[in-house]
């Protein structure tokens, strides 16, 4: 079945620092790819999403481009803030519910 | 729009208790979704429905475990009787139409404790 492979965490880093958070996945269809983060104490919402090949999301930020030859999705950030701080979740749907990954947890400290 | 609302935030609750977990999806919303969170297995989808109908419940643990959906703005997650293992955080979602592209909105999730 399908699924999505993520970097474990947790991940820590410095203000300013650059980031990157690795997504693979597994599809047998064309599924759409999301970012979703999780703040402490809240419900996960949407970061960014792809809709199909080579398409790049972005908010925020945070960027991720869907690439279709790795099957990845790898989320990047230039410069993190101490807001930043949450746990990230990549998912992918293709004709069924969102199937996520584990998640990663990154902290930014000032 | 308030957005995905779920009551009560916490419960605390003894073991074989009966528990209610209440939550009303966005107006005009098609799907809704229950999830468990867990430090061990992350983010599991329990059961979702479609115009009110329940469509995959294989997520659902145990016999224990039931959910209704008896309107469009109303859905409801049981757990009899509890246990300490489900102790976790239990999310409701919902999404305007089929799966792929469009954005599930979460609520902020049922903090659930078993004693």
């Amino acid at each position: 079945g399908d699924s999505v492979t993520q970097m474990e965490g947790p991940v820590t880093l410095s203000e300013e620092a650059f980031l990157t958070i690795n997504c693979t996945y597994t599809a047998t269809g064309y599924p759409s790819l999301f970012w979703y983060v999780q703040y402490p104490g809240e419900g996960l919402q949407l970061l960014l999403k792809a809709t199909k090949a080579d398409d790049k999301g972005s908010n925020k930020g945070f960027e991720a481009t869907y690439r279709k030859e790795t099957t990845s999705f790898h989320l990047e950030k230039g410069s993190v803030q101490v807001s930043d701080s949450a746990v990230y979740f990549c998912a992918l749907s293709w004709d069924t519910p969102l199937v996520f990954g584990k998640g990663t947890r990154l902290s930014v400290i000032a | 729009d308030a957005g995905v609302i779920q009551s009560p935030r916490h419960e605390v609750t003894e073991m074989g208790q009966e528990v209610t977990l209440r939550c009303k999806p966005i107006s005009g919303h098609d799907y809704l979704f229950w999830y468990r969170q867990t430090m061990m297995r992350g983010l599991e989808l329990l059961i979702y429905f479609n115009n009110n109908v329940p469509i995959d419940d294989s997520g659902m643990p145990e016999d224990r475990f039931s959910a209704k959906m008896p309107n469009a703005s109303f859905s409801t997650l049981k757990i009899q009787p509890s246990e300490p293992r489900d102790s976790a955080v239990y999310f409701c979602a919902s999404t305007i139409s089929r799966f792929s592209y469009n954005e599930q909105f979460f609520g902020p999730g049922t903090r659930l404790t078993v004693l």
